[in-house]
């Protein structure tokens, strides 16, 4: 299965301000999604992520909220931005390789 | 709307019992089914996977799940549990069976094994 480096693995942020995470796999891969685990809560999809087009936003979460980058096929990044305290969660890449969604160790962000 | 549902929230065992964790699905299509385990403070890893062939699929650490098409079920079982196990454990689904489809998670069961 793919390896996948994500970074930073926590983050405490201040209101308002913007954090971006980066998702490093070791295979090229089409698809990558972007998930948030709330505190006690299941993962949520946040969008999903194509190499080279518009990423596809689930409902509930938008482009200018949480803007993503997909330059090539190996590297994408979520940015959370003008956060708020809800924003306080696990967000996760994954990616689908060969069979099996893999997913990344997550950024634990607490927003103060 | 499709969706996922675990209705085990959080479930106490002592070691040794058997564990049966249900999850089931709303769909009438084909679709992929996966069980996931985070253990603390760690991230998901995958148990076991189900596409097509023998509904019955034996994953990782002991566990098998069984799927029945009639019933929307992909339940969960291990036959002995330890206390290792004690984890968060989350079903998946894809409902569109295509190349890297979405996975919808279920709410998770939070499994103590207690000494």
């Amino acid at each position: 299965s793919a390896v996948i480096s994500q970074k930073p693995s926590r983050d405490i942020c201040q209101r308002g301000t913007s954090l971006t995470i980066q998702c490093q796999v070791d295979s090229q891969v089409t698809m990558m999604f972007w998930y948030r685990q709330q505190p006690g809560q299941s993962l949520t999809l946040i969008a999903t992520a194509n190499q080279g087009s518009e990423a596809t936003y689930e409902s509930g979460f938008v482009i200018d909220k949480f803007p993503i980058s997909r330059p090539n096929l190996t590297f994408s990044t979520l940015t959370v931005s003008n956060m708020s305290p809800e924003d306080s969660s696990i967000y996760l890449c994954s990616v689908y390789f060969q069979g099996d969604y893999t997913f990344g160790s997550g950024t634990r962000l607490t927003v103060v | 709307a499709q969706s996922v549902s675990q209705h085990n929230h959080h479930v106490i065992l002592s070691e040794a019992a058997s564990l049966e964790l249900g999850c089931n699905y709303s769909y009438g299509g084909t679709v992929n089914l996966f069980w996931y385990v985070q253990y603390p403070g760690q991230h998901l890893q995958l148990l076991l996977k189900y596409f097509s062939g023998d509904p019955l699929v034996k994953g990782i650490k002991g566990f098998e799940a069984e799927f029945i098409k009639s019933k929307f079920s992909f339940n969960l079982r291990k036959p002995s549990v330890q206390w290792s196990d004690t984890a968060e454990y989350f079903c998946a689904v894809t409902f569109d069976t295509g190349t890297a489809s979405k996975l919808t998670f279920g709410t998770g069961t939070r499994l103590q094994v207690t000494l």
